[in-house]
């Protein structure tokens, strides 16, 4: 069983839906939750960072955690076709050094 | 941009070859990491460097190695290629004492063994 498990999708959705992401995890040590997109043929890049459980907003992007659960959600508002992309949640312990575990990524897909 | 950069952006190679990969990280950064990304197995942490010395190993095959020099470029080598190595290699970059799990991704190195 992987640490971290995420839908691979696809996941489409019209322009101007509210997506979902979700991420669940068995290692109860993880502490910092994020979530990253990757646009084709591109490097990831660091959208939201969490730190244990609760909700963090920015923009049209609201990152909830809940540890109780082992469960975490990327919801986007108001979804663009330029939010096409794969959306990998990550998270780690507080006392490793910086490795990350990844999910697998959801790809999404905005169609307008 | 990221700023961290990445070198060959392709590579093509046979089996039991020898390649290596480069990666400068952002400007002012100490630590650089490598990734492995493959179709089954998502974004697999390989190795994380900091100011030169080796801090975290994940699952990095004996096959390969890597090492950050001095003006803090690191290079990924990877030996006794297998068609199984074929996959997106990322180098990432972040800011000493970084905790907040930002990394910075170069574009990546795309190797396809034949």
């Amino acid at each position: 069983q992987k640490e971290v498990e995420q839908d691979p999708g696809p996941l489409s959705v019209p322009e101007g839906a509210i997506v979902s992401l979700n991420c669940t995890y068995s290692n109860s040590a993880f502490q910092y939750f994020m979530w990253y997109r990757q646009y084709s043929r591109k490097g990831p890049e660091l959208l939201m960072y969490t730190y244990s459980s609760g909700n963090k907003e920015d923009g049209r992007f609201t990152a909830q955690v809940d540890k109780s659960s082992k469960y975490i959600s990327l919801f986007i508002r108001d979804s663009q076709p330029s939010d096409s992309a794969t959306y990998l949640c990550a998270m780690k312990r507080m006392d490793s050094s910086y490795k990350l575990i990844f999910g697998s990524g959801t790809r999404l897909l905005v169609r307008p | 941009d990221s700023g961290v950069t990445q070198t060959p952006k392709h590579l093509i190679t046979a089996t039991g070859q020898r390649v290596t990969l480069r990666c400068s990280p952002r400007s002012g950064d100490l630590s650089v990491y490598w990734y492995q990304q493959s179709l089954d197995q998502g974004l697999q942490f390989l190795i994380h460097y900091y100011n030169g010395e080796e801090r975290a190993k994940g699952n990095i095959l004996e096959r390969f190695s890597a090492q950050q020099f001095p003006d803090l470029h690191s290079e990924l080598n990877l030996s006794s290629l297998e068609l199984g190595d074929s996959a997106l290699y990322f180098c990432a970059s972040s800011l000493a004492g970084a905790n907040t799990g930002e990394l910075f991704f170069g574009e990546g190195s795309r190797l396809t063994v034949l």
